[in-house]
């Protein structure tokens, strides 16, 4: 059965502090999707990253990176010199069939302090 | 990408009356999905709508409370039925498969509150 577990539930850092998000998954399936969500106080739910399991190189966008390792079943999250707009609740989350259904861990909360 | 909107946005019920939320996608989707989100909680999968058949629930939700339509390829609705307190949440439309394929998008919720 798959499963998304983000041990982190709510972190608070200082603006201009980088802070990593952590996420661990479970799945059964040889191919299969991780994503990034960003749900800000307004409670929409913004598209972050959608990474596939063949695709191990890790990817930067501007302030934001992740890291895809298999070996450790983990899809890290950075914010690099956060700001207090990053604020928010960041959910990784988990789809076994080629973007079906997506199963989602339990969130972080992040708190960027000016 | 897609746009989706729903409607409404946000609704205050009463205990027993039923809610249709309408989810519309600005292009045509190949899936689309229906969540609950729980005050403080993460986002729990009710069912997937499927086109022209019925929905495909995940276990602990049942058409009879949750009954799911889909006419075409970029239109759905998800009716709350006989609600109670505990069914207040923001409910959630999504879609993936478009021709530009690359993520899931989201709606942006309807807020219920049941009294």
């Amino acid at each position: 059965a798959q499963k998304v577990t983000q041990a982190q539930t709510e972190i608070s850092v200082v603006e201009k502090e980088d802070v990593t998000l952590d996420c661990v998954y479970e799945t059964r399936d040889t191919t299969y999707y991780l994503f990034w969500y960003k749900q800000p106080p307004s409670g929409e739910l913004v598209f972050l990253i959608r990474r596939n399991s063949f695709d191990e190189q890790n990817e930067i966008s501007g302030r934001y990176s992740w890291n895809f390792q298999k070996s450790t079943s983990s899809f890290n999250f950075t914010i690099t010199a956060s700001q207090v707009v990053d604020s928010a609740v960041y959910f990784c989350a988990l789809s076994e069939k080629g973007g079906d259904k997506i199963i989602f861990g339990k969130g972080t909360r992040l708190h960027i302090l000016p | 990408s897609a746009v989706i909107s729903q409607k409404p946005s946000r609704d205050i019920c009463q205990r027993g009356t039923s809610l249709t939320i309408q989810c519309q996608v600005d292009s045509q989707v190949t899936m689309m999905f229906w969540y609950r989100q729980q005050p403080g909680q993460s986002l729990t999968l009710i069912a997937t709508a499927n086109q022209g058949s019925e929905a495909t629930y995940e276990s602990g939700f049942v058409i009879d409370k949750f009954p799911i339509s889909r006419p075409n390829l970029t239109f759905s609705t998800l009716t709350v039925s006989n609600m109670s307190p505990e069914d207040s949440s923001i409910y959630l439309c999504s879609a993936s498969g478009t021709l530009s394929y690359n993520e899931q998008f989201f709606g942006p919720g309807t807020r219920l509150t049941v009294l």
